[in-house]
């Protein structure tokens, strides 16, 4: 049983295009992030939701958009793919923003 | 402004040797939280232990061990006994206990490779 499942696991694309990256979680957790991890295997993070709220919002370009179906779905929107945007995402999830942040398998993004 | 360093960028270590990754952490903060994760060769992300503010305890976990003290603002980690399968890039983070600020601060990360 996966925790926090990410798809696709790899997406390459496009320069200009749009794509979305979807995450789940069983968890039963409220809350759900994505980060970034770049070619330096920094992380970074880019968003949080809880409860379908969006708490934090990192200087990312407007270009990426998280949407929030339900509290066990948080999904990654990007539109008008740039090179720079190549790396890998991850999706965490954590029971109330104060506990342990459990991560997906990630999606590496390769834009052309 | 919260910072976590790791000076160590990459280790080798041959087999059953013991192993010591650095971390350092600032923060003015006086509650907060402070985790390891493994990354190995596949790519996921695996938490191996958090620690808050106001535990100073050390703890054992098998072949792992933490050493939290805040008098250095450091969280170091060892592996016992190495083996191949430790061969990874582990991460120590931070987090601060403020409102509205729940995210995790990273370390660049210390890449271990185990040698048989």
């Amino acid at each position: 049983d996966t925790a926090v499942s990410q798809t696709p696991k790899y997406l390459v694309t496009q320069m200009g295009n749009d794509k979305s990256i979807k995450c789940e979680q069983n968890l039963g957790h409220d809350t759900m992030y994505w980060y970034k991890q770049d070619s330096k295997k920094f992380l970074k993070i880019m968003f949080s939701y809880n409860n379908k709220e969006l708490i934090i919002n990192e200087t990312v370009p407007n270009r990426f958009s998280p949407k929030s179906p339900d509290k066990a779905h948080l999904n990654l929107h990007i539109n008008s793919l740039e090179l720079g945007d190549s790396a890998v995402y991850f999706c965490a999830s954590s029971q109330a923003r104060t506990e342990t942040q459990y991560f997906g398998p990630g999606t590496r993004l390769l834009v052309l | 402004a919260q910072k976590v360093t790791q000076a160590q960028t990459e280790i080798s270590v041959v087999e059953k040797e013991d192993v010591t990754l650095d971390c350092v952490y600032e923060t003015r903060d006086t509650t907060y939280y402070l985790f390891w994760y493994k990354q190995p060769p596949s790519g996921e992300l695996v938490f191996l232990i958090r620690r808050n503010s106001f535990d100073e305890q050390n703890e054992i976990s098998g072949r792992y061990s933490w050493n939290f003290q805040k008098s250095t603002s450091s969280f170091n980690f060892t592996i016992t006994a190495s083996q191949v399968v430790d061969s990874a890039v582990y991460f120590c983070a931070l987090r601060i206990d403020q409102t509205g600020a729940n995210n995790l601060f990273f370390g660049t990360g210390t890449r271990l490779t185990v040698i048989p």
